[in-house]
Protein backbone atom coordinates (compact mmCIF):
# COMPACT_ATOMS: atom_id res chain seq x y z
CA UNK A 1 0.00 0.00 0.00
CA UNK A 2 1.36 3.11 -0.90
CA UNK A 3 2.23 6.12 0.89
CA UNK A 4 1.32 9.79 0.17
CA UNK A 5 3.21 10.06 -3.02
CA UNK A 6 4.28 14.10 -3.81
CA UNK A 7 5.82 14.41 -7.12
CA UNK A 8 8.08 16.58 -8.10
CA UNK A 9 10.73 15.79 -4.84
CA UNK A 10 12.83 19.11 -5.78
CA UNK A 11 11.37 21.75 -8.03
CA UNK A 12 13.26 25.13 -9.43
CA UNK A 13 11.81 27.68 -10.66
CA UNK A 14 12.94 31.22 -11.68
CA UNK A 15 11.21 34.30 -10.27
CA UNK A 16 7.90 34.88 -11.75
CA UNK A 17 7.13 31.18 -13.16
CA UNK A 18 4.30 29.07 -11.78
CA UNK A 19 4.96 25.88 -9.78
CA UNK A 20 3.12 23.01 -9.09
CA UNK A 21 3.42 20.56 -6.69
CA UNK A 22 0.84 17.41 -6.51
CA UNK A 23 0.32 15.41 -3.83
CA UNK A 24 -1.82 11.85 -4.13
CA UNK A 25 -3.27 11.04 -0.39
CA UNK A 26 -2.77 7.23 0.63
CA UNK A 27 -5.18 4.68 -0.89
CA UNK A 28 -9.20 5.34 0.68
CA UNK A 29 -7.86 8.62 2.60
CA UNK A 30 -10.16 11.35 1.44
CA UNK A 31 -8.66 14.22 3.26
CA UNK A 32 -5.86 16.24 2.06
CA UNK A 33 -3.69 18.87 4.31
CA UNK A 34 -0.76 21.01 2.67
CA UNK A 35 2.14 22.31 5.36
CA UNK A 36 4.99 24.61 4.35
CA UNK A 37 8.35 24.80 6.25
CA UNK A 38 10.70 27.20 6.24
CA UNK A 39 14.31 26.77 7.03
CA UNK A 40 14.86 26.25 10.80
CA UNK A 41 11.12 26.22 11.67
CA UNK A 42 8.36 23.71 12.23
CA UNK A 43 5.47 23.00 9.69
CA UNK A 44 3.00 25.74 9.37
CA UNK A 45 -0.17 25.00 8.16
CA UNK A 46 -1.87 25.98 4.58
CA UNK A 47 -4.86 24.68 3.77
CA UNK A 48 -7.00 21.61 4.35
CA UNK A 49 -9.27 20.34 0.97
CA UNK A 50 -11.79 17.05 0.80
CA UNK A 51 -12.64 15.85 -2.44
CA UNK A 52 -13.81 18.57 -4.55
CA UNK A 53 -14.22 21.27 -1.57
CA UNK A 54 -11.77 23.31 0.32
CA UNK A 55 -12.72 23.44 4.34
CA UNK A 56 -10.55 25.26 5.45
CA UNK A 57 -7.70 28.00 4.11
CA UNK A 58 -6.78 29.83 6.83
CA UNK A 59 -3.10 29.46 6.47
CA UNK A 60 -2.98 30.32 3.01
CA UNK A 61 -0.91 33.73 1.34
CA UNK A 62 -3.20 35.78 0.00
CA UNK A 63 -2.40 36.11 -3.41
CA UNK A 64 -0.46 34.10 -5.76
CA UNK A 65 -0.96 30.48 -3.82
CA UNK A 66 -3.83 28.17 -4.60
CA UNK A 67 -4.93 24.48 -4.21
CA UNK A 68 -7.25 22.10 -5.02
CA UNK A 69 -7.99 18.46 -5.10
CA UNK A 70 -10.68 17.09 -8.09
CA UNK A 71 -12.49 14.64 -8.11
CA UNK A 72 -10.13 12.64 -9.78
CA UNK A 73 -6.37 13.08 -9.58
CA UNK A 74 -3.61 14.30 -7.40
CA UNK A 75 -4.43 17.36 -5.41
CA UNK A 76 -2.21 20.27 -6.79
CA UNK A 77 -0.77 23.25 -4.87
CA UNK A 78 -0.16 25.94 -7.02
CA UNK A 79 1.80 28.96 -6.49
CA UNK A 80 1.84 31.91 -9.11
CA UNK A 81 5.15 34.24 -9.84
CA UNK A 82 7.09 32.87 -7.29
CA UNK A 83 9.59 34.86 -5.36
CA UNK A 84 12.85 33.64 -3.16
CA UNK A 85 10.87 33.75 -0.09
CA UNK A 86 8.59 30.66 -1.65
CA UNK A 87 11.44 28.50 -1.25
CA UNK A 88 10.72 26.08 1.42
CA UNK A 89 9.57 22.41 1.87
CA UNK A 90 5.93 22.17 0.76
CA UNK A 91 4.71 18.78 2.81
CA UNK A 92 1.27 17.21 2.11
CA UNK A 93 -0.71 14.68 4.48
CA UNK A 94 -3.66 12.84 4.81
CA UNK A 95 -5.57 11.02 6.69
CA UNK A 96 -8.74 8.86 6.39
CA UNK A 97 -11.42 11.15 8.48
CA UNK A 98 -11.34 14.23 9.93
CA UNK A 99 -11.55 14.02 13.39
CA UNK A 100 -8.79 12.78 16.22
CA UNK A 101 -7.09 10.60 13.50
CA UNK A 102 -2.69 11.88 12.52
CA UNK A 103 -1.69 12.16 9.29
CA UNK A 104 0.38 10.82 7.17
CA UNK A 105 2.74 12.73 5.62
CA UNK A 106 4.39 12.82 2.08
CA UNK A 107 8.27 13.05 1.77
CA UNK A 108 7.70 16.94 0.51
CA UNK A 109 8.22 19.01 -1.97
CA UNK A 110 11.41 21.24 -1.75
CA UNK A 111 10.87 24.48 -4.04
CA UNK A 112 13.87 26.85 -4.45
CA UNK A 113 13.29 30.19 -6.08
CA UNK A 114 16.32 31.47 -7.79
CA UNK B 1 2.41 34.50 18.80
CA UNK B 2 3.69 30.78 18.68
CA UNK B 3 1.25 28.33 20.12
CA UNK B 4 3.47 25.48 20.65
CA UNK B 5 6.95 26.04 21.82
CA UNK B 6 9.72 23.79 21.97
CA UNK B 7 12.43 25.74 23.44
CA UNK B 8 15.43 22.76 23.08
CA UNK B 9 16.26 23.26 19.98
CA UNK B 10 18.86 20.07 20.13
CA UNK B 11 19.56 17.22 22.62
CA UNK B 12 22.19 15.08 22.70
CA UNK B 13 21.83 11.51 25.37
CA UNK B 14 23.75 8.68 25.50
CA UNK B 15 22.55 5.38 24.05
CA UNK B 16 20.80 3.29 26.52
CA UNK B 17 20.00 6.61 28.30
CA UNK B 18 16.01 8.59 28.85
CA UNK B 19 15.19 11.07 26.25
CA UNK B 20 13.02 13.90 27.59
CA UNK B 21 11.49 16.28 24.46
CA UNK B 22 9.56 19.00 25.99
CA UNK B 23 6.62 20.83 24.80
CA UNK B 24 4.97 23.80 25.65
CA UNK B 25 1.57 25.34 24.51
CA UNK B 26 -0.48 28.58 24.84
CA UNK B 27 -4.01 27.80 23.61
CA UNK B 28 -6.43 25.43 25.97
CA UNK B 29 -8.60 24.92 23.29
CA UNK B 30 -6.35 22.52 22.00
CA UNK B 31 -7.97 18.57 22.12
CA UNK B 32 -5.08 16.48 20.74
CA UNK B 33 -1.35 16.24 20.89
CA UNK B 34 0.96 14.27 18.71
CA UNK B 35 4.89 13.77 18.29
CA UNK B 36 6.37 13.05 15.11
CA UNK B 37 9.47 12.06 14.42
CA UNK B 38 11.77 13.06 11.29
CA UNK B 39 14.56 12.54 9.57
CA UNK B 40 16.26 15.16 6.96
CA UNK B 41 14.62 14.75 3.30
CA UNK B 42 11.96 12.87 4.70
CA UNK B 43 8.49 13.73 5.82
CA UNK B 44 7.57 13.49 9.49
CA UNK B 45 6.42 10.25 10.39
CA UNK B 46 3.71 9.87 13.15
CA UNK B 47 4.93 8.70 16.54
CA UNK B 48 2.59 8.64 19.38
CA UNK B 49 -0.10 11.17 20.52
CA UNK B 50 -2.29 12.14 23.46
CA UNK B 51 -5.94 12.84 24.11
CA UNK B 52 -6.30 16.35 25.96
CA UNK B 53 -8.44 13.80 28.71
CA UNK B 54 -5.63 11.81 29.50
CA UNK B 55 -2.59 12.59 31.52
CA UNK B 56 0.31 9.58 30.03
CA UNK B 57 -0.04 7.31 26.98
CA UNK B 58 2.26 4.90 26.29
CA UNK B 59 3.86 3.14 23.26
CA UNK B 60 6.53 0.72 23.37
CA UNK B 61 9.70 2.76 24.24
CA UNK B 62 7.69 6.19 23.72
CA UNK B 63 5.87 7.66 26.38
CA UNK B 64 3.99 11.19 26.34
CA UNK B 65 3.14 12.26 29.42
CA UNK B 66 0.58 15.44 29.20
CA UNK B 67 -0.01 18.54 32.30
CA UNK B 68 -2.65 20.32 31.21
CA UNK B 69 -2.31 22.89 34.35
CA UNK B 70 0.99 23.85 32.68
CA UNK B 71 -0.10 23.86 29.03
CA UNK B 72 3.32 21.00 29.05
CA UNK B 73 3.81 17.78 27.60
CA UNK B 74 7.10 15.60 27.34
CA UNK B 75 8.37 12.68 25.62
CA UNK B 76 10.02 9.77 27.06
CA UNK B 77 12.44 7.52 24.99
CA UNK B 78 13.95 4.71 27.14
CA UNK B 79 16.23 3.34 26.19
CA UNK B 80 17.31 5.60 23.60
CA UNK B 81 18.31 4.41 20.52
CA UNK B 82 20.94 5.44 17.71
CA UNK B 83 18.31 4.99 15.14
CA UNK B 84 16.01 7.79 17.44
CA UNK B 85 18.48 10.09 15.87
CA UNK B 86 16.15 12.81 14.22
CA UNK B 87 14.18 15.81 14.45
CA UNK B 88 10.78 15.49 16.56
CA UNK B 89 7.83 17.40 16.17
CA UNK B 90 5.60 18.58 18.81
CA UNK B 91 1.95 19.41 17.49
CA UNK B 92 -1.56 20.23 18.88
CA UNK B 93 -4.84 20.53 17.21
CA UNK B 94 -8.32 20.89 17.36
CA UNK B 95 -11.04 17.92 16.32
CA UNK B 96 -9.26 17.41 13.52
CA UNK B 97 -5.65 16.21 14.11
CA UNK B 98 -5.06 16.65 10.29
CA UNK B 99 -4.64 20.46 10.97
CA UNK B 100 -2.09 21.06 13.50
CA UNK B 101 -0.39 23.44 14.84
CA UNK B 102 3.28 22.50 14.82
CA UNK B 103 6.30 23.55 17.18
CA UNK B 104 10.24 24.46 15.67
CA UNK B 105 11.56 20.64 16.49
CA UNK B 106 14.42 19.54 18.66
CA UNK B 107 17.10 17.58 16.84
CA UNK B 108 18.10 14.31 19.46
CA UNK B 109 21.28 13.34 18.68
CA UNK B 110 21.56 9.66 20.67
CA UNK B 111 25.74 9.08 20.79
CA UNK B 112 26.35 4.84 20.83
Amino acid sequence: NAGVMQNPRHLVRRRGQEARLRCSPMKGHSHVYWYRQLPEEGLKFMVYLQKENIIDESGMPKERFSAEFPKEGPSILRIQQVVRGDSAAYFCASSGQGSLTEAFFGQGTRLTVV
Amino acid sequence: DQQVKQNSPSLSVQEGRISILNCDYTNSMFDYFLWYKKYPAEGPTFLISISSIKDKNEDGRFTVFLNKSAKHLSLHIVPSQPGDSAVYFCAASGANAGKSTFGDGTTLTVKP
